[in-house]
């Protein structure tokens, strides 16, 4: 049972335009969100978060939108830059239940932002 | 400060070896993550540990152990190694669970069970 789906696995967008990458949950349990970015060949880097809270939040070029009565969430980049070219992972976690950290991820969507 | 390092890069074992995975974070960091990654997919949590001497399983622990004995260091072990395996795994640490507490994460093992 996929818990948070990113149902598309690729995108491609021209530098200096907008970026939209989307990502579903069905646990209505899910209170907090996070967008990691993924080099090839490296870790993970934290991007932005979401609290369920919010409905936006904003970091500089990158803004991440929270729907939940829709129970999806949204990453904005503007403008794209080519150095935006990597694997975005959508996260999941519920901080209520012992406050493990236990983050279940989505599938991942490729962005491709062309020069 | 190195944050969370892990050795090997990559490893080829065959069917039936055993190996250790090592990670160690200097962030002192009490929460610490095992991850897997296969090809197309996203992280799949193997184990995790709240601090020193505790640990409990993720989604996919079969076929794993793991040790917390330090704040510092997390390694898993993998014992009768099998092709499904196969897989890149990351370690990841964070100083809180909650709100806030966002994982960070190793440069990743790459192993392959032949």
């Amino acid at each position: 049972d996929q818990q948070v789906k990113q149902n598309s696995p690729s995108l491609s967008v021209q530098e200096g335009r907008i970026s939209i990458l989307n990502c579903d949950y069905t646990n209505s349990m899910f209170d907090y969100f996070l967008w990691y970015k993924k080099y090839p060949a490296e870790g993970p880097t934290f991007l932005i978060s979401i609290s369920s809270i919010k409905d936006k939040n904003e970091d500089g070029r990158f803004t991440v939108f929270l729907n939940k009565s829709a129970k999806h969430l949204s990453l904005h980049i503007v403008p794209s830059q080519p150095g935006d070219s990597a694997v975005y992972f959508c996260a999941a976690k519920t901080y209520g239940s012992g406050n493990t950290g236990k983050l279940i991820f989505g599938q991942g969507t490729t962005l491709q932002v062309k020069p | 400060n190195a944050g969370v390092t892990q050795t090997p890069k990559f490893r080829i074992l065959k069917i039936g070896q055993s190996m250790t995975l090592q990670c160690a974070q200097d962030m002192n960091h009490n929460y610490m993550y095992w991850y897997r990654q296969d090809p197309g997919m996203g992280l799949k949590l193997i184990y995790y540990s709240v601090g020193a001497g505790i640990t409990d399983k993720g989604e996919v622990p079969n076929g794993y152990n793991v040790s917390r004995s330090t704040t510092e260091d997390f390694p898993l072990r993998l014992e009768l190694a099998a092709p499904s395996q196969t897989s890149v795994y990351f370690c990841a640490s964070s100083w809180r669970g909650g709100v806030g507490g966002e994982q960070y994460f190793g440069p990743g093992t790459r192993l392959t069970v032949t």
